[in-house]
């Protein structure tokens, strides 16, 4: 069975400064793996997602995750915050194709302060 | 905005009662999800459906049932309510135009008192 763990339930952080969110998973076959934003009272919001290729992966407002097999991990990383991205933050993996359910891991809290 | 609505979107209601959750998409999307969310867990699978009328269980299933008789409705039952399901549950939707990216709605706020 596939298992996710998001090691930071919190991370504070300056504006502006770099922040990493990090994920590890467990899993016996190949995955697909996700990081999902959640904005307060809000659904969750795909932020960006790895199915293949290349193990750098980025999303349209800055952040960046990269694929690492021989350490089952999917760290998320931004170089500079900003307020905005205060959020909850959620990795998680499937294991093959459309219709396979997702594993959460049980979330960080990003907080950044002015 | 992935298609999904999800009705009602906050609920009170009475340990002991039946509550019925609404979750309709226009994406035609062949999968359908049920998740509750609460904090520490992330996101757990209750049920999940596969085309209409065919469902299946998933992580925390019990003291719910789902139903899907149409392609665009999915519908979560909690047939007698309590209060350790008080949470916020999330409808989801996938299918071959989506790839292989689960799409959620906005969620539904359900306190049973």
């Amino acid at each position: 069975a596939q298992s996710v763990t998001q090691l930071d339930s919190q991370v504070p952080v300056f504006e502006e400064a770099p922040v990493e969110l990090r994920c590890n998973y467990s899993s016996s076959v190949s995955v697909y793996l996700f990081w999902y934003v959640q904005y307060p009272n809000q659904g969750l919001q795909l932020l960006l997602k790895y199915l293949s290729g290349s193990t750098l992966v980025k999303s349209i407002n800055g952040f960046e995750a990269e694929f690492n097999k021989s350490q089952t991990s999917f760290h998320l990383r931004k170089p500079s915050v900003h307020i905005s991205d205060t959020a909850e933050y959620f990795c998680a993996v499937s294991e093959g194709d459309a219709g396979n359910m997702l594993t959460f891991g049980g979330g960080t809290r990003l907080m950044v302060k002015p | 905005d992935a298609g999904i609505t999800q009705s009602p979107r906050h609920k009170v209601t009475e340990t002991g009662t039946p509550v019925t959750l609404r979750c309709h998409q226009t994406e035609n999307h062949r999968y359908m999800y049920w998740y509750r969310q609460d904090p520490g867990h992330g996101l757990r699978l209750i049920h999940y459906s596969y085309g209409v009328k065919d469902t299946d269980k998933g992580e925390v299933s019990d003291g719910y049932s789902v139903s899907r008789s149409k392609t665009e409705d999915f519908l979560l039952t909690l047939e007698s309510a309590t209060s350790s399901q008080t949470s916020v549950y999330f409808c989801a939707i996938s299918g071959t135009s989506s790839g292989n990216t689960i799409y959620f709605g906005e969620g539904s706020w359900l306190t049973v008192v």
